[in-house]
């Protein structure tokens, strides 16, 4: 069975430091999709990247990049320069490649940045 | 105004009384899915729709029923709640015009259900 795991309960740094936020999955499927979401205090679950399996290459979109590795079968998440509306609970997430209804969410990291 | 609505958004209620929370979207997304949020387990699919006439059962769906009233309305009961439904559900959608999965989702912003 698939499973997404996010070791890291908490983090706190302070504004201005990088962080990345730990994914790691477990799947015997050949395709799939991996997912960051973003919950700001707000609550409402907001999308931030998705990568399907075929696609190894990093992603960089402003100060957000995705380390994709499907050797270690994580996707981690860095934030560079963090802000403080940076902080939330961040989500890590796999789909099956061929059905939305199976996303499996990991436990969520809850990250704070202190000004 | 929100693209998926969810009323209400927050409930206190008592043990053995039935609720219903309500969920309506204006994203013209044919599926439709009820997650429930418990600090610590991430989010879990209760049911999902994928259309009108199509329901599901998720992985958590005991206690819990739904209704798709129209491609824009989902509805989720709990027939007789119990404390250990007190959590946040989260309605979303999808469209499945993309073909393959790997579908984004677009979540409301959630009911917040306490029972006591």
């Amino acid at each position: 069975a698939q499973k997404v795991t996010q070791a890291q309960t908490e983090i706190s740094v302070v504004e201005k430091e990088d962080v990345t936020l730990d994914c790691v999955y477990e799947t015997r499927d050949t395709t799939y999709y991996l997912f960051w979401y973003k919950q700001p205090p707000s609550g409402e679950l907001v999308f931030l990247i998705r990568r399907n399996s075929f696609d190894e290459q990093n992603e960089i979109s402003g100060r957000y990049s995705w380390n994709f590795q499907k050797s270690t079968s994580s996707f981690n998440f860095t934030i560079t320069a963090s802000q403080v509306v940076d902080s939330a609970v961040y989500f890590c997430a796999f789909g099956h490649y061929s059905s939305a209804s199976k996303i499996i969410f990991g436990s969520g990291t809850r990250l704070s940045i202190r000004p | 105004d929100a693209d998926v609505t969810q009323t209400p958004r927050n409930r206190i209620t008592k043990t053995g009384k039935r609720i219903m929370l309500e969920c309506s979207q204006t994203k013209g997304h044919d599926r439709m899915y009820w997650y429930r949020q418990d600090p610590g387990l991430g989010l879990r699919l209760i049911y999902y729709s994928f259309d009108v006439k199509d329901i599901n059962k998720g992985e958590i769906s005991d206690g819990y029923s739904v209704s798709r009233q129209a491609q824009a309305k989902f509805s989720l009961s709990l027939e007789s709640a119990i404390p250990n439904q007190t959590a946040l559900y989260f309605c979303a959608t999808s469209d499945s015009g993309r073909t393959g999965g790997g579908e984004k989702l677009f979540f409301g912003s959630g009911t917040q259900l306490s029972v006591l």
